[in-house]
């Protein structure tokens, strides 16, 4: 079974521009999350989408935003970029819900790598 | 607040032998998840084992093991007969209703591993 792909592996952009980052969860998933590493911040969970639907959401500006398409895709979008967002963004997706009583395990992509200059 | 602690920025360990990693965690719940994941180089977070807090027998998958100390709130990963390829980042993650099932994560231990 193929694991969660992530699109594009690397982007850079400058500062004020936005951009969309794409995740494909396991086939059958259908919750899929967002996390933002950066080397000062650590990881840190952005939000949840399960069933077209954001169920959690982390602490973070409305810039950052995000939704997902009926066959579980998710789409990630940051606007008016900040030198700040420069990080590794990673999507997980596990099969239901993990922000809800569930013993659910969330497995990673690969990862996109953000760069703003 | 919750929060994850792992005290540990580095270690190394010969190959072949044993590594401990700590953590410690903050929580007044009762039940919750904990995580140990591995980030390679690659950058791919994967899963090395899972414990629900209200299982007493300490998770255990081939090499890896926990020592799950609820009372202290300690969470350790062992690693036996260590191999190249366990070099990583190794996370601590918590899950549990007073994080509103959000991963709360450490800081990291990056693990050397010598041949």
């Amino acid at each position: 079974k193929a694991g969660v792909t992530q699109t594009p592996r690397y982007l850079i952009k400058t500062r004020g521009q936005q951009v969309t980052l794409s995740c494909s969860p396991i086939s059958g998933h259908r919750s899929v999350s967002w996390y933002q590493q950066t080397p000062g911040q650590g990881l840190q969970f952005l939000f949840e989408y399960f069933s077209e639907t954001q169920r959690n959401k982390g602490n973070f500006p409305g810039r950052f935003s995000g939704r997902q398409f009926s066959n579980s895709r998710s789409e990630m979008n940051v606007s008016t970029l900040e030198l700040g967002d420069s990080a590794l963004y990673l999507c997980a997706s596990s099969l239901v819900p993990i922000t809800g009583y569930s013993t659910d395990t969330q497995y990673f992509g690969p990862g996109t790598r953000l760069t703003v200059l | 607040a919750q929060t994850v602690t792992q005290s540990q920025p580095e270690m190394s360990v010969q190959e072949a032998e044993t590594v401990t990693l700590s953590c410690t965690y903050d929580t007044s719940e009762s039940d919750y998840y904990l995580f140990w994941y591995k980030q390679p180089p690659s950058r791919q977070m994967i899963l090395v084992i899972r414990q629900e807090a209200y299982k007493q027998q300490n998770a255990t998958e081939n090499r890896f093991s926990v020592n799950f100390q609820k009372a202290a709130k300690s969470f350790s990963l062992k690693i036996s007969d260590s191999q190249l390829g366990d070099a990583a980042m190794y996370f601590c993650a918590y899950r549990s209703p007073d994080s509103n099932y959000q991963l709360i994560w450490g800081a990291g231990t990056k693990l050397i591993i010598k041949p």
